[in-house]
Parts: C-alpha cells; structure tokens; sequence
C-alpha cells in the first residue's frame, strides 16, 4: 500500500530543546492527521489539516500542512517530558468512514 | 480520557482457543476499526464497519472474525491463533458524516494479546 515515510525514526533530545517531525507522501492528501501515543498507551487525535499551507497551533505545538499537500511537520518549542511519546502523522480519505493510514512514526525521548 | 472501551486488557491464549475482544463506544459515532499494533510499529487497519456493515476488510486472515452486533459494539473473535498474531489489538471509532471531521479516529486503550 501507499505508505507515509515520517522523519527522523527517533529523536532524544534534551528538555527544552525544540523538535521536529516530518510527514511525506508521494501523492497528493486530502487531510492529515496527528496522533500522539505514549509509551504503553494508544494513539490519541492532535489535529487534522485539510487545507494547503495551513498552520495551526496548539500551545507549544505547530502543525503545518504542505503546499502541495504531499507533506507535513510538526514542532515543539521548548520540549518537556511530557511530550515523550511516538508521535503519528496519518493520512485519511475524504467523507463518510475513513480508511486511514498511519506514518511510520517518530519516537521522542526528552532527556530531563 | 477515552470514550472507547476494550474488554479485556490483557489477554492470553493458546493457539487452539477461541477468544473474543469487545469493544463500545458511547460517541454515537457509525464507523468502527480494527487495528493491529505491533511493537515499534504504526497501527495497521484490519477492519472498518460503517452503519454496521463491514465496509473495508484488509486481506485478514480468517481466523479473525469481526462482528457489529450494534451501532455501538464492535467485537473481534479469535480462533485458532499463531504466536506471530500476538500484539497490541485497538478498536476505534470515528463519525461517518462526510463531514471534514468524520475520519478523525477515538482510540480504546487496547487488549494486548499474547498467543502461545
């Protein structure tokens, strides 16, 4: 299947230290999904981007969603241990039920 | 906190059991997953059920056997497993409205299945 490559795999980085994730795709998404998943937990929804360009934040975190609708990232300003986790980009299907499909993931240890 | 619940949490089988996990959300939500999680990985979509008919099965094999017995449950029974389908099994559920917001999925806490 169509698959979603996200960057880097894992990243450690020291509290307070900014990070970012990057989502890629080699067609064109309809929207993009965020998910975080804790260590020993399940995913929980972020956000969701549907329009080219868009920018959102929540907090410390800044989602963007591509121009050309193939990619998106995610940053953390000012990391804390709390943000530690596996976090998912997915991409989903346009109306009704979705048939989604989850990035490969990046993992974040924040070192206190 | 989630609003999908899985029964149970924590499950372990021999390969000539039959076994089911359940699953009910309360979000009036019409679509219903499946997913399989192995360690390290993403999930991976086994089922969907939309206005409980089985609308998308992802080539599983049949020793999994969904059922939708109502809008808000959504139970997957097991027989006859392998070592290698041991994981982390997560049931979510999302609106089915075609709406911009209608694919974004509510994830239960999982069962985590051990096949000896």
């Amino acid at each position: 299947g169509q698959q979603v490559m996200q960057i880097p795999q894992y990243q450690h980085v020291q509290e307070g230290e900014d990070f970012t994730t990057y989502c890629n795709s080699s067609t064109t998404l309809s929207n993009i999904q965020w998910y975080k998943q804790r260590p020993g937990g399940h995913p929980v929804f972020l956000i969701q981007l549907v329009k080219s360009g868009e920018v959102k934040k929540q907090k410390r975190l800044t989602f963007q969603f591509g121009e050309a609708k193939k990619n998106s990232s995610l940053h953390i300003t000012a990391t804390q241990t709390t943000d530690v986790g596996t976090y998912f980009c997915a991409k989903g299907g346009s109306g009704g039920y979705q048939k989604v499909t989850f990035g490969t993931g990046t993992k974040l240890q924040v070192i206190p | 906190d989630t609003e999908v619940t899985q029964t149970p949490k924590h499950l372990v089988m021999g390969m000539t059991n039959k076994k089911s996990l359940k699953c009910e959300q309360h979000m009036g939500h019409r679509a219903m997953y499946w997913y399989k999680q192995k360690a390290k990985k993403p999930p991976e979509l086994m089922f969907v059920y939309s206005y409980e008919k089985l609308s998308i099965n992802e080539s599983v094999p049949s020793r999994f056997s969904p059922e939708c017995p109502n809008s808000s449950l959504l139970n997957l029974h097991l027989h006859a497993l392998q070592p290698e389908d041991s994981a982390l099994y997560l049931c979510a559920s999302s609106q089915d409205s075609g709406t911009s917001t209608s694919g974004i999925q509510y994830f239960g806490a999982g069962t985590r299945l051990s096949v000896l």
